[in-house]
């Protein structure tokens, strides 16, 4: 049983360009979040999505968008990327309450 | 704002002695709780969840919760040096999807 993949694992981009990650949840995981971690802090929420809707997001600007496709799978672009987006970007999928993080994709912006 | 609060540490214990890592929030609607660890470098991984208050045991680990003074804590027993490892808290409010995360205690497990 896979668990959370996300590819790619590590990103290295220049200040302004664009960016997508991508995830594929659990087997049976019909939900995906995504969160940004900075180092030395706890994950940061960006949005959730469920249903191919994005269900709920947090205090993130509109550069930051997704998608989530019919076999529960799901994107995050990142456009006109900054210095300060450079973080891990982790990707969760649950079933309910639990969530479970993929290994995350480290993105470095230049 | 909901907050999740953390000393960030580095808590530093003994091998064999009991690690006590607590977490405060500021929401009196939250209802789920949750302990991840997470190794250098690594992502976050589930360890515990509670929603009632007293404890839950798993394990070397066990989880309290107070609902009344708004903490929860982990309690790790018997710790080893491979439990060397930042633990992050938790909690999920009534009404949201997601849970808020704090930034995390630091622990070492010196042998």
């Amino acid at each position: 049983d896979a668990g959370v993949t996300q590819s790619p694992t590590h990103l290295i981009k220049t200040r302004g360009q664009q960016v997508t990650l991508r995830c594929s949840p659990k087997s049976g995981h019909d939900t995906v979040s995504w969160y940004q971690q900075a180092l030395g802090q706890g994950p940061q929420f960006i949005f959730q999505y469920y249903e191919e809707e994005e269900r709920q997001r947090g205090n993130f600007p509109d550069r930051f968008s997704g998608h989530q496709f019919p076999n529960y799978s799901s994107e995050l672009n990142v456009n006109a990327l900054l210095l300060g987006d450079s973080a891990l970007y982790l990707c969760a999928s649950s079933q309910g309450d639990e969530q479970f993080f993929g290994p995350g994709t480290r993105l470095t912006v230049l | 704002q909901k907050e999740v609060e953390q000393n960030s540490g580095p808590l530093s214990v003994p091998e064999g002695a009991i690690a006590s890592l607590n977490c405060t929030y500021s929401d009196r609607g939250s209802q789920s709780f949750f302990w991840y660890r997470q190794y250098s470098g690594k992502s976050p991984e589930l360890i515990m969840f509670i929603y009632s208050n007293g404890d839950k045991e798993d394990g070397r680990f066990t989880a309290q919760l107070n609902k009344a003074s708004q903490y929860v804590s982990l309690l790790i027993r018997d710790s080893q040096p491979s439990d060397s490892a930042t633990y992050l808290c938790a909690v999920r409010s009534g009404g949201s999807y997601i849970p808020t995360f704090g930034r995390g205690t630091s622990l070492i497990v010196h042998p």
